[in-house]
């Protein structure tokens, strides 16, 4: 149980344009999710915390208007980067956390997706 | 400032040869301690929660413990196969179930 999936796990994309990755949880529902970003040899930073219909609450210093994350249902959120420049290339992480067990904050990541921007 | 710390940052064993990691926090007021194991080019992979201190929890080799100080996460007789980064992270009172986390411990199990 408690599976999660990111689509899609690589993308290359030209400066300038825009990459959107998608985060699901599989078999239950995730009220709330967020977004991490992950440099080599390096933790998890996190970017945003989003719950299902209202909107994203970023940490400080990430840019919402240029990641721009929707999170329309139970079981999915999308993380939009705007504009790409090299500078966002990295490795984006989501993960969810089950709404069904209110006294618990675990979190079930996805697989990562590797963005490189050209 | 919520602080998480972990310990040591590399550590390469044998295998067979048991050993623990240590994650230290400084936190206004701890919900849970949390245990993830990430390989290259992937996602943390769930281990466990700790909620309190004194509580243990166990899974295959591996078994966690909580002070209220510190968490170990203690390896015994270590498999290549248990080569991986550890991360520990914390949730804290008043934050919304966001998790800060330690810079991990790489952990490589040699034959």
């Amino acid at each position: 149980g408690a599976v999660v999936s990111q689509h899609p796990s690589r993308v290359i994309c030209k400066s300038g344009t825009s990459v959107k990755i998608e985060c699901r949880s599989l078999d239950f529902q995730a009220t709330t999710m967020f977004w991490y970003r992950q440099f080599p040899k390096k933790s998890l930073m996190l970017m945003a915390t989003s719950n299902e219909g209202s909107k994203a609450t970023y940490e400080q210093g990430v840019e919402k208007d240029k990641f721009l994350i929707n999170h329309a249902s139970l079981t999915l959120s999308t993380l939009t980067v705007t504009s790409a420049h090299p500078e966002d290339s990295s490795f984006y992480i989501c993960s969810a956390r089950d709404g069904s067990f209110s006294s618990t904050d675990t979190q079930y990541f996805g697989p990562g997706t590797r963005l490189t921007v050209l | 400032e919520d602080q998480v710390t972990q310990s040591p940052e590399a550590l390469r064993l044998q295998e067979g040869e048991s050993s623990s990691l240590n994650c230290s926090y400084t936190v206004s007021g701890l919900r849970g301690l949390f245990w993830y194991r990430q390989d290259p080019g992937k996602g943390p992979e769930f281990l466990f929660t700790l909620y309190s201190a004194g509580e243990e929890k166990e899974k295959e080799r591996l078994k966690a413990t909580l002070t209220k100080k510190e968490s170990f996460l203690h390896i015994t007789a270590p498999k290549p196969e248990d080569s991986a980064t550890y991360l520990c992270a914390v949730s804290v009172t008043g934050t919304a179930s966001k998790l800060t986390f330690g810079t991990g411990t790489r952990l490589q199990v040699t034959l």
